[in-house]
């Protein structure tokens, strides 16, 4: 089955710089999220974009999407310690498909 | 408040014993999901229900057990086949009606079987 894979796998940043995270995937899709874990708590939808849109913004986030390449990205502008956290990307095949999660991105923002 | 909920945080079972994890959403979502973390890893699928009284297997069923009786409720029961059952599980709801299949995840279960 079609997987994300999040690049990189961990990431340290000081507080205030931009933090960018990236996801591939292998197949066509219909939708990709990205989601936010915090340790040791449920994940929490941030943003999905459509096969048919190439950007997004939600606050200081930034998505992209190339279908090209199979490829989308995550940037988090002016980074607070608060954004340590995992990042996840899912994508799902089809709009009633379930969704496939990556490994994930750590990433830790230092105060 | 409207969210999904799940119980126990921490569970913790000796070897060979069934244990059944609660998973409760007021979000009138139509579809549920349970997943399986390790640590370091991202989530795999274990079941999901897309409508009351019927669920699929996701990419690693094997040792576990839904039932969908409700559509406010979809219990995993971890059973004594699942051969390293200690993780961290998630439970999650989305709705199919709209064309935005966002899930809210629960806040997890940390199940320790020893």
């Amino acid at each position: 089955s079609q997987q994300g894979e999040e690049d990189p796998q961990a990431l340290s940043i000081q507080e205030g710089e931009n933090a960018t995270m990236n996801c591939s995937y292998k197949t066509s899709i219909n939708n990709l999220q990205w989601y936010r874990q915090n340790s040791g708590r449920g994940l929490v939808h941030l943003i999905l974009i459509r096969s048919n849109e190439r950007e997004k913004h939600s606050g200081r986030l930034r998505v992209t999407l190339d279908t090209s390449k199979k490829s989308s990205s995550l940037l988090i502008t002016a980074s607070r310690a608060a954004d340590t956290a995992s990042y996840f990307c899912a994508t799902a095949e089809t709009s009633y498909d379930k969704v496939i999660f990556g490994p994930g991105t750590s990433l830790s923002v230092i105060p | 408040d409207g969210g999904i909920t799940q119980s126990p945080k921490y569970l913790f079972r000796k070897e060979g014993q069934n244990v059944t994890l609660s998973c409760e959403q007021n979000l009138n979502h139509d579809a549920m999901y349970w997943y399986r973390q390790d640590p370091g890893q991202g989530l795999r699928l274990i079941y999901y229900s897309q409508i009351v009284n019927d669920f699929q297997k996701g990419d690693i069923a094997e040792g576990y057990s839904v039932s969908r009786e409700k559509k406010e409720s979809f219990p995993l029961t971890v059973t004594s086949a699942q051969k390293n059952p200690t993780a961290f599980y998630l439970c999650a709801s989305s709705s199919l009606r709209g064309v935005s299949y966002e899930q809210y995840f629960g806040p997890g279960t940390r199940l320790t079987v020893t």
